[in-house]
């Protein structure tokens, strides 16, 4: 079975730009997650969609979109990029509602996005 | 506000000998707890999770921890060091309340260097 698979592995962008990243979930998953890994910032909690819907945010300004298709797969946006979005980026998948419902997070290998 | 501390950054140990990476967390109720090992360049992989069952719980690759609430400690032990254990280490607990939903809260990580 597939696990989470994200898209591009690596990205550059210049500062000012737009990012895309994007994340299928395993299949039968309908929660699909964004962290932000920064060096010397830890993992942070970015999104939460389930069904489509956003079921919550972390702490990030609005230029940090994102978006869950029918299928369960996800986009995270990340507009006017700055130096401090440099970071790499982790999509897991679960069903609905982890980790409070008692279900496992799968973690994909993440996109490592470097703002120049 | 929930918090998870992992005391030390970084952990050395030779091969062969115990592994202790300690994890302390601050939540008004018991919460879920989990360990997360990260291997260079590599997504999140769970090696064990503690949801109210039993207090030790065994993971993959021979690690195991203890939850212990009157310590609110939750620290991964393995008796015996392996060279591919060298990794880095990551304790999170599960997000409670309305703002915390669905979403996991990371420690900043223990990186654990084994010693030939």
């Amino acid at each position: 079975e597939a696990g989470v698979t994200q898209s591009p592995t690596h990205l550059i962008k210049t500062r000012g730009q737009q990012a895309t990243l994007r994340c299928s979930p395993i299949s039968g998953h309908t929660s699909v997650y964004w962290y932000q890994q920064a060096l010397g910032l830890g993992l942070q909690f970015l999104l939460w969609y389930d069904e489509g819907e956003e079921r919550n945010r972390g702490n990030f300004p609005p230029r940090f979109s994102g978006r869950q298709f029918p299928n369960y797969s996800s986009e995270l946006n990340v507009n006017a990029l700055e130096l401090e979005d440099s970071a790499l980026y982790l999509c897991a998948s679960s069903f609905f509602g982890s980790p409070i419902s008692n279900t496992e997070a799968f973690f994909g290998q993440g996109t490592r996005l470097t703002v120049v | 506000a929930q918090s998870v501390t992992q005391l030390g950054s970084h952990v050395s140990v030779s091969e062969g000998a115990l592994v202790l990476l300690r994890c302390n967390y601050s939540s008004s109720v018991p919460p879920y707890l989990f360990w997360y090992v990260q291997y260079p360049n590599q997504g999140l992989q769970l090696l064990l999770k503690y949801t109210s069952a039993a207090t030790l719980v065994k993971g993959i690759n021979g690690f195991e921890a203890e939850f212990k609430k009157s310590e609110t400690s939750f620290h991964l032990t393995k008796p015996s060091a392996h060279m591919s254990d060298a990794a880095e280490y990551f304790c999170a607990v599960s997000g409670l309340g309305s703002g915390n939903t669905g979403k996991l809260i990371f420690g900043q990580g223990t990186t654990l260097q084994v010693k030939p």
